[in-house]
């Protein structure tokens, strides 16, 4: 079964640096990886997905992540946070029967 | 807007009681999911219907039955609930294998 492990429970920033989530992956087939936010009492957002196309994805709100077969990585990046981005970040692995498996998450917090 | 709607928004029962949560999508997703998650954790996989047909049930207690009567809608029925199964379950739809979720805003289950 596919797992995904998201390597840090709680990361820092202060507005206007840059934004690093790490999620690494397990899974024997070839994956689809996505990352969601959820801010407080909200629901679920999609943010990006990768699907075999292009290893590198764009998603909303200046997000990106890389996907690295050889590190069966994705992590999330973007260039410069800001206060709104404080939520939390789920990586999500899926197998090619429906199974959706969510990461631990990770607390983002936006320091002024 | 949420194009997947659950009801109610918020549930309080007691141990006793029978419930039924609600979820419904008009964007012709096939594959519907429902997720248990507790404060400060990820969402966690309950059941997943494919085409109508339970593909996968997490080992999950029978006090939960869910049923999906067509492919619009999925409900989750509950009877004889402990107070641990208090959270947040969220319902989930999308096209299918490697497709992103798209998520209702969830029911907030209080058992007391």
């Amino acid at each position: 079964a596919q797992s995904v492990t998201q390597l840090d429970s709680h990361v820092s920033v202060s507005e206007g640096t840059p934004v690093l989530l790490r999620c690494n992956y397990s899974s024997s087939y070839s994956p689809s990886l996505f990352w969601y936010v959820q801010h407080p009492n909200k629901g679920l957002q999609l943010l990006l997905k990768y699907t075999s196309a292009a290893t590198l994805v764009k998603g909303i709100n200046g997000f990106e992540a890389e996907f690295k077969k050889s590190e069966t990585s994705f992590h999330l990046t973007k260039p410069s946070a800001h206060m709104s981005d404080a939520a939390e970040y789920f990586c999500v692995v899926s197998d090619r029967n429906n199974d959706m498996r969510f990461g631990a998450g990770t607390r983002l917090t936006v320091k002024p | 807007d949420t194009e997947v709607t659950q009801t109610p928004k918020h549930l309080v029962m007691g141990m006793t009681n029978k419930k039924s949560l609600k979820c419904e999508q008009h964007m012709g997703h096939r594959a519907m999911y429902w997720y248990k998650q507790k404060a400060k954790k990820p969402p966690e996989l309950m059941f997943v219907y494919s085409y109508e047909k339970l593909s996968i049930n997490e080992s999950v207690p029978s006090r939960f039955s869910p049923e999906c009567p067509n492919s619009s809608l999925l409900n989750l029925h509950l009877h004889a609930l402990q107070p641990e199964d208090s959270a947040l379950y969220l319902c989930a739809s999308s096209q299918g294998a490697n497709s992103p979720l798209h998520f209702g805003n969830g029911t907030r289950l209080t058992v007391t």
